[in-house]
């Protein structure tokens, strides 16, 4: 299965400054997700971003606040932007496994974020 | 509604089987998976299960799929200490050619010693 490397795996920032996420992928992959998972809750897709294209945003995030880039097929960066304690959270990236559906989709380990 | 639901904790002895129960919302989900997240760790995919088997065994792991109650379940025998985690099911669901993952809200499982 694909192995990602995801950084920094934790930080503490300051309320309005910003922080680049970035999700580096051990084989070329055509979706990347991010995901926000808040405190003691589940999982949220935030965008999927595909290389060449525009991320598409689920509702409820918008790129001015999670502006993504995806510049090749194995590295994809999200930034949370002008930062408040409500983006405390883990983020998480993820790619579907080569194969399609079946093979799954695996997780970068995550960057846990807590803004002061 | 949009909820993927599990119950948000269960206790077992070890040795003994641990259950997970989830309740999916789509009925033309494909795919459905579990996940495992242990403490400050990302999620590490268990097992999946195509929408038309009823059952899949992986070693210690079963899982269980109501199609038409749209309910799924994994059954963990044997339960060891290492198993102690946070389990989420997820559905894959399909909207407008792009497939994308809807997880539950997650099964926190406690072995008792």
């Amino acid at each position: 299965s694909a192995v990602i490397s995801q950084k920094p795996s934790r930080d503490i920032c300051q309320r309005g400054t910003s922080l680049t996420i970035q999700c580096q992928v051990d084989s070329q992959v055509t979706m990347m997700f991010w995901y926000r998972q808040q405190p003691g809750q589940s999982l949220t897709l935030i965008a999927t971003a595909n290389q060449g294209s525009e991320a598409t945003y689920e509702s409820g995030f918008v790129i001015d606040k999670f502006p993504i880039s995806r510049p090749n097929l194995t590295f994809s960066t999200l930034t949370v932007s002008n930062m408040s304690p409500e983006d405390s959270s883990i983020y998480l990236c993820s790619v579907e496994e080569s194969g399609g559906t079946g093979y799954g989709y695996t997780f970068g380990s995550g960057t846990r974020l807590t803004v002061v | 509604g949009e909820d993927v639901e599990q119950s948000l904790f269960l206790s077992v002895r070890e040795g003994d089987s641990s259950v997970i129960n989830c309740t999916y919302t789509d009925s033309s989900s494909t795919y459905l998976y579990w996940y495992k997240q242990e403490p400050g760790a990302g999620l590490q995919l268990l097992t999946y299960i195509f929408s038309n088997m009823d059952m899949k065994q992986d070693q210690r792991l079963t899982v269980l799929l109501n199609k038409k109650d749209k309910h799924l379940s994994l059954r963990i025998a044997d339960t060891q200490t290492g198993d102690s985690a946070i389990y989420f099911c997820a559905e894959a669901r399909r909207n407008f050619g792009n497939e994308k993952l809807t997880f539950g809200t997650g099964t926190r499982l406690t072995i008792i010693p």
